[in-house]
């Protein structure tokens, strides 16, 4: 079966830096939700989106955006990287109450 | 404050016992309730959930239990594999809400051969 997709996998930036991060949901989910998880840390929620639009905010900093397009893949922007953002990012999907969750992208910021 | 929590880090069980593992809440409006799976440098696995209206939720060696007067629920594995040696999150999330996850900490779990 399918599963979310996510891209890359690593992602290695350095202080002020921007990155990008994919996620290409399970055909026909129409929620995707993205989480962060600090090392030793449970998944935070950062910003969901339902039939493109946003659903809801979490504890999401202002120097992260995020969209989701027609084809429903979503883009996690982050600019101006800190230290402090080096994590796991998670995107999930979703049809109905059950989170399916990707491989997750490993970012370090140096 | 942590809604969601997971007051054990680690559980140890022999292969073939059961293994349970306990989480508890503290925000009355969430009415449905997840158990993940985590492996290392994977995503979290959705293994079972739970609506608010039941009390019980069965599927193959995962049974899970919910007790809302005492905002608790738990996840029996029986009988446990090495296999399932992994860290498992509780989530809960508030249906007609925005559905996001709300998370424990997760507890390690080690199925000893």
């Amino acid at each position: 079966a399918a599963g979310v997709i996510q891209s890359p996998r690593h992602l290695i930036k350095e202080k002020r830096e921007t990155a990008t991060l994919k996620c290409y949901p399970i055909p026909r989910h129409d929620t995707v939700y993205w989480y962060q998880q600090g090392p030793g840390q449970d998944p935070q929620f950062l910003i969901s989106f339902y039939e493109k639009m946003q659903s809801d905010k979490g504890s999401i900093p202002d120097r992260f955006s995020a969209q989701q397009f027609s084809d429903y893949h979503s883009e996690l922007n982050m600019s101006s990287l800190e230290l402090g953002d080096s994590a796991l990012y998670f995107c999930a999907s979703s049809l109905g109450y059950e989170q399916y969750f990707g491989p997750g992208t490993r970012l370090t910021v140096t | 404050d942590q809604q969601v929590k997971q007051n054990s880090p680690s559980l140890s069980v022999q292969e073939g016992r059961i293994s349970i593992l306990n989480c508890d809440y503290t925000n009355s409006m969430f009415d449905y309730f997840l158990w993940y799976k985590k492996y290392p440098a994977e995503g979290p696995t959705f293994l079972i959930s739970i609506s608010s209206i039941k009390d019980k939720n069965e599927d193959g060696r995962f049974t899970v239990f919910l007790n809302k007067s005492a905002k608790h629920l738990s996840l029996h594995i029986v009988p446990s594999q090495p296999g399932d040696s992994a860290v498992y999150f509780c989530a809960a999330s508030t249906q007609g809400g925005s559905e996001k996850l709300v998370f424990g900490k997760g507890t390690k779990l080690t199925v000893n051969p």
